[in-house]
């Protein structure tokens, strides 16, 4: 069955150091995106990619990093420059951009 | 597997008319329900969220019904406005975070 794959469930990091979030679709999908949820929030969109070797920022960009080598795979890192990191992050796909998402089950990192 | 399901991919409502988005879930243990509102370009945003204690919550024109033995919660937006034109998502949060493919709605003037 096609799907979104969103690695691991849980993370734990100690402050100050990088960590990667992953994200894998086999939906054929085109578009992938990253965003963050806090208590109380809505979603809000950190990164996405339209095509492969293609990203742009979000509403939420500062403090993290993407990549886009290839189709199937948008990994999120999480530097030490995000004043906040400890949330909810959800990848989702699309066919193409804004039309026909799929979400992950996503990541929940706390940074202790 | 979904465990969220949206089988509607889109509807259309005139204008003032009431607008019905359902929404079928696997899971019995699921208990908060969220939905989302997307506009192009933009990230989500959240709209209304209904916890399996009650079966019904209301705000503005948006009334959000949950059917708990059918495994089935539904948006009613009346009146509808053609600024309500979006997609919607709804989707369960808890441990994790499941959401269905989206309903484009289009209220039409």
């Amino acid at each position: 069955d096609g799907g979104i794959t969103q690695s691991p469930k849980y993370l734990f990091r100690k402050e100050g150091q990088n960590v990667t979030l992953s994200c894998e679709q086999n939906l054929n999908h085109d578009a992938m995106y990253w965003y963050r949820q806090d208590p109380g929030q809505g979603l809000r969109l950190i990164y996405y990619s339209q095509i492969v070797n293609d990203f742009q920022k979000g509403d939420i960009a500062e403090g993290y990093s993407v990549s886009r080598e290839k189709k199937e795979s948008f990994p999120l890192t999480v530097t030490s420059a995000q004043k906040n990191p400890t949330a909810f992050y959800l990848c989702a796909s699309s066919i193409q951009l804004n039309y026909g998402y799929t979400f992950g089950s996503g990541t929940r990192l706390t940074v202790v | 597997d979904q465990q969220v399901k949206q089988n509607s991919p889109s509807l259309s409502v005139q204008e003032g008319r009431i607008s019905i988005l359902n929404c079928d879930y696997t899971n019995s243990m699921f208990d908060y329900f969220l939905w989302y509102k997307k506009y192009p370009a933009e990230g989500p945003t959240f709209l209304i969220s209904i916890s399996s204690i009650k079966d019904k919550n209301e705000d503005g024109r948006f009334t959000v019904f949950l059917n708990k033995s059918a495994k089935h919660l539904s948006l009613h937006i009346v009146p509808s406005q053609p600024g309500d034109s979006a997609v919607y998502f709804c989707g369960n949060t808890g441990n994790q975070f499941y959401f269905g493919t989206g309903t484009s709605l289009t209220v039409i003037p």
